[in-house]
Formats: structure tokens, C-alpha cells, sequence
């Protein structure tokens, strides 16, 4: 199995423009998971989706941000307008159903800069 | 809300045994896991546990007591490789988890 696919894996952008991180989750699992992971605030999740619906979006930062996942295999978290403070290490992560595994599986992450 | 506390770096010997705890606060949860993350990589799954007392999975092993709402990671024979951030998580409900804010781990010759 090809694991948890992110793309870019990194990514430059200036103050202002809208940046889209995407993600493949492991084929067959039913859950996928946005994280953000900062020195200051650690790993923090920010979305997420049980069978391509949205669960709990409660660590959404702000407007700002939106998360979609229009079928079982693609997942996309926006940022419009970006700001410096968005930068951070993004990853998604994908699980079986919760109660078959608690184990979650992190892709590589996108190292997103805003400048 | 939910919180947990880990300190922030442990160092320890090749060959040596060493803990690291974590402390929580929550008024309900599934179970706690423990992640391992290598430097500029993705976090990887170690264990889990759902229930009081040790899980043990090769050199790690992890423990939980509900009702002193703690739990630790156990490295023997610590390896260089060790040497990385080690996360503990609460489980809930969804498969939600809740990290702490992770322990550096250095394994010195």
C-alpha cells in the first residue's frame, strides 16, 4: 500500500493568496484527519471526516479555513486569505472505521510557509 | 476540555530503560495512544490502551491507570534510533484524538 499521500510537500506562498493542501487517504479506511503542527501549539487536530462527511471541524481556526472530501480517496484544506501565521507543518492522517483500529496513519505532511 | 501534560525532554543511555509519563485531564475518554516522531517526519502509532494496566509491544510497552488519570511509555534496550518525539493522545469518541504537547527523547552513547 502507497500509505497516506500529501501534495505539495512544500509549499512558499506570499500573505494574501489562497493555498490548497491535498491528501489521499489509504484506500478502504473510512476516517481522514487534518492536523497542524507548530513549535508553539504542537499537533493539533482541525477536521474531521468519517465516511467523506465532516464530523468535527471545532479546531478550524477561522473562516479562513475550509476542509472538503468529495469522495473516499480525496481530501483538500484551504486557506484564503493566507496569513505568516499559518505556517506550520500540515498532515493528514487516515484510520479504518473508529472501533475496528485506533491506530492513525500520518502521510509525510506539507510544510507550508506564508511570507 | 481536555489536556495533557508530558515533560518536555527525557535523556537517557544506549542500552538503558526509560519512561516518559503523561498526565491527563478529561471527563471522559476511549483509551490513551502513544506516537513516535523522527525529526521532520510524520508521526507513526506505537500503542494504545483501552484498558488499566501494561500493554506491551516489543521494546515498548505503555500504561494506563483511569482512576490516577496517568500513563506512561516504557523504552528498553534504548537503540540510537530511539532518539525522536514521543506523543501520548487521548482516544475518543470518532477516533478524535487530543495530542500532548510531546516529549524529546535523546539516546546518548
Amino acid at each position: 500500500d502507497a500509505g497516506v499521500i500529501q501534495s505539495p510537500r512544500h509549499e512558499v506562498t506570499e500573505m494574501g493568496q489562497e493555498v490548497t493542501l491535498r491528501c489521499k487517504p489509504i484506500s478502504g479506511h473510512n476516517s481522514l484527519f487534518w492536523y497542524r503542527q507548530t513549535m508553539m501549539r504542537g499537533l493539533e487536530l482541525l477536521i474531521y471526516f468519517n465516511n467523506n462527511v465532516p464530523i468535527d471541524d471545532s479546531g478550524m481556526p477561522e473562516d479562513r479555513f475550509s476542509a472538503k472530501m468529495p469522495n473516499a480517496s480525496f481530501s483538500t484544506l484551504k486557506i484564503q486569505p493566507s496569513e505568516p501565521r499559518d505556517s506550520a507543518v500540515y498532515f493528514c492522517a487516515s484510520s479504518p472505521m473508529a472501533g475496528q483500529s485506533y491506530e492513525q496513519y500520518f502521510g509525510p505532511g506539507t510544510r507550508l510557509t506564508v511570507t | 476540555g481536555q489536556s495533557l501534560e508530558q515533560p518536555s525532554e527525557v535523556t537517557a543511555v544506549e542500552g538503558a530503560i526509560v519512561q516518559i509519563n503523561c498526565t491527563y485531564q478529561t471527563s471522559g475518554f476511549y483509551g490513551l495512544s502513544w506516537y513516535q516522531q523522527h525529526d521532520g517526519g510524520a508521526p507513526t502509532f506505537l500503542s494504545y490502551n483501552a484498558l488499566d494496566g501494561l500493554e506491551e509491544t516489543g521494546r515498548f510497552s505503555s500504561f494506563l491507570s483511569r482512576s490516577d488519570s496517568y500513563g506512561y511509555l516504557l523504552l528498553q534496550e534504548l537503540q540510537m534510533k530511539d532518539s525522536a518525539s514521543y506523543f501520548c493522545a487521548l482516544y475518543n469518541q470518532g477516533g478524535k484524538l487530543i495530542f500532548g504537547q510531546g516529549t524529546e527523547l535523546s539516546v546518548k552513547p
